[in-house]
């Protein structure tokens, strides 16, 4: 039972790159998120998804796009990268109306 | 809007009790509390609902009051594993009076146990 697992683990872009970062859960958990966490701060909500097919925007949505085509796997799109999204990602899954699993994290330096 | 919590740090030695508090501007539906290491993920210490029901550790307790939207984090007899970040994060009630998890979470509070 791994729980949330997210790849990968570290990554460099330059401008523009583009790049997919992958969540998956092996909990069965309804509910998934994207967050970024800046130093000194706390996480901030990207998009979430309440089932397989449905997506929506949290609080920070520009410049990210995600799909969930399975239930078991949130995956966060970067098109175009900037600077400015160096960041860590964590991907989470709930069930409903409960706690919140956290992946790893991904650590994105946009140069 | 972010949730705003007090203090921001906290020095403790072991044994000593602590309370962290989080203030929101709007209704809640529920409140989330995580602890999070340096270079670790966030995780899970307690979860309080509107209407009283709680989940948790067993040996964190937590209050939520609804009518302030305020909640706090009761920390005690404190341990060297305690420290950490403390994280709230706030589901604010919708219209359809149903839960998403789309948590709002607060700036952190530093927490530092030394022998």
């Amino acid at each position: 039972n791994a729980g949330v697992t997210q790849t990968p683990k570290f990554r460099v872009l330059k401008t523009g790159q583009s790049m997919t970062l992958l969540c998956a859960q092996d909990m069965n958990h309804e509910y998934m998120y994207w967050y970024r966490q800046d130093p000194g701060m706390g996480l901030r909500l990207i998009h979430y998804s309440v089932g397989e097919g449905t997506t929506a925007k949290g609080e920070v949505p520009d410049g990210y796009n995600v799909s969930r085509l399975k239930k078991q796997n949130f995956l966060l799109g970067l098109e175009s990268a900037a600077p400015s999204q160096t960041s860590v990602y964590f991907c989470a899954s709930s069930g409903r109306t409960s706690e919140q699993f956290f992946g790893p994290g991904t650590r994105l330096t946009v140069l | 809007q972010q949730p705003v919590q007090s203090p921001q740090a906290v020095i403790l030695r072991e044994g000593e009790d602590a309370v962290i508090n989080c203030s929101s501007s709007k209704a809640l539906y529920s409140v989330h509390w995580y602890r999070q290491k340096h270079g670790e993920a966030p995780v899970f210490l307690m979860i309080l609902l509107k209407g009283g029901e709680q989940k948790g550790h067993d040996k964190i307790s937590a209050s939520f009051n609804e009518k302030k939207q305020q909640s706090s984090l009761y920390l005690t007899a404190s341990q060297l594993s305690y420290s950490g970040t403390y994280f709230c994060g706030t589901d604010p009630t919708n219209a359809g009076g149903t839960s998403y998890g789309k948590l709002t979470f607060g700036q952190g509070t530093i927490l530092t146990v030394h022998p």
